[in-house]
């Protein structure tokens, strides 16, 4: 079956722009989470979602916002961007919160 | 609060040998999952052993097994028979709020990851 699927692979923006980020789960997966991965900080909760609903938000600023369609299939946003925000971008998804996670291979952003 | 610690930044092996990847955890919630996932240099983060906090038994998958000690709050990953593929960063997570998709505090917590490389 089809993993996680992340599109796109990567992406160089600058500074100030906005960018969308997109996430497929596997079928049938409901829960679909956001984590950002830099040699800093390493790997960080964004948000959570589960049926088209946010359940759970990390501690990152507005700027990052995302959304589940019916399909499970999410995105995530990222408004004004800033350097600090290279890094790259995962997404897992999960048919149960809590249990069995698959990650996709992930986006990964520069910021010039 | 929620932590997972890995004080192994970095780690060699020698092929054929086997190696042990040192995770500890705190909670204070009963129920929770720690999960072990390599990420080669390609990006993607593969899921290789889960434990629950009540399994009583250590899991095992092929050539990897979770050295559970509960008391400790160690998770530690064994790899036997290390081959060349395995060079990767490891890391250990910890998934609070087990199962349960009403509770909106549930969130994977990863250590720092350990980098094994693996010696011909």
């Amino acid at each position: 079956k089809a993993g996680v699927t992340q599109t796109p692979r990567y992406l160089i923006k600058t500074r100030g722009q906005q960018v969308t980020l997109s996430c497929s789960p596997i079928s049938g997966h409901r829960s679909v989470s956001w984590y950002q991965q830099t040699p800093g900080q390493g790997l960080q909760f964004l948000f959570e979602y589960f049926s088209e609903t946010q359940r759970n938000k990390g501690n990152f600023p507005g700027r990052f916002s995302g959304r589940q369609f019916s399909n499970s299939r999410s995105e995530m946003n990222v408004s004004t961007l800033e350097l600090g925000d290279s890094a790259l971008y995962l997404c897992a998804s999960s048919f149960i919160v809590g249990y069995g996670y698959t990650f996709g291979s992930g986006t990964r952003l520069t910021v010039v | 609060a929620q932590k997972i610690t890995q004080t192994q930044p970095g780690m060699f092996v020698q092929e054929k040998e086997a190696v042990t990847l040192d995770c500890t955890y705190d909670t204070s919630d009963p129920s929770y999952g720690l999960f072990w996932y390599k990420q080669p240099s390609s990006g993607e983060m593969i899921f290789l052993i889960y434990q629950g906090s009540y399994d009583q038994q250590n899991a095992t998958e092929g050539r990897y097994s979770l050295n559970f000690q509960k008391a400790r709050k160690s998770a530690n990953l064994v790899i036997s028979a290390s081959q060349l593929g395995d060079s990767a960063m490891y890391f250990c997570a910890m998934f609070v709020g087990f199962k349960s998709s009403s509770n909106t505090g549930n969130q994977f917590y990863f250590g720092t990851g350990t980098s094994l490389t693996v010696i011909p």
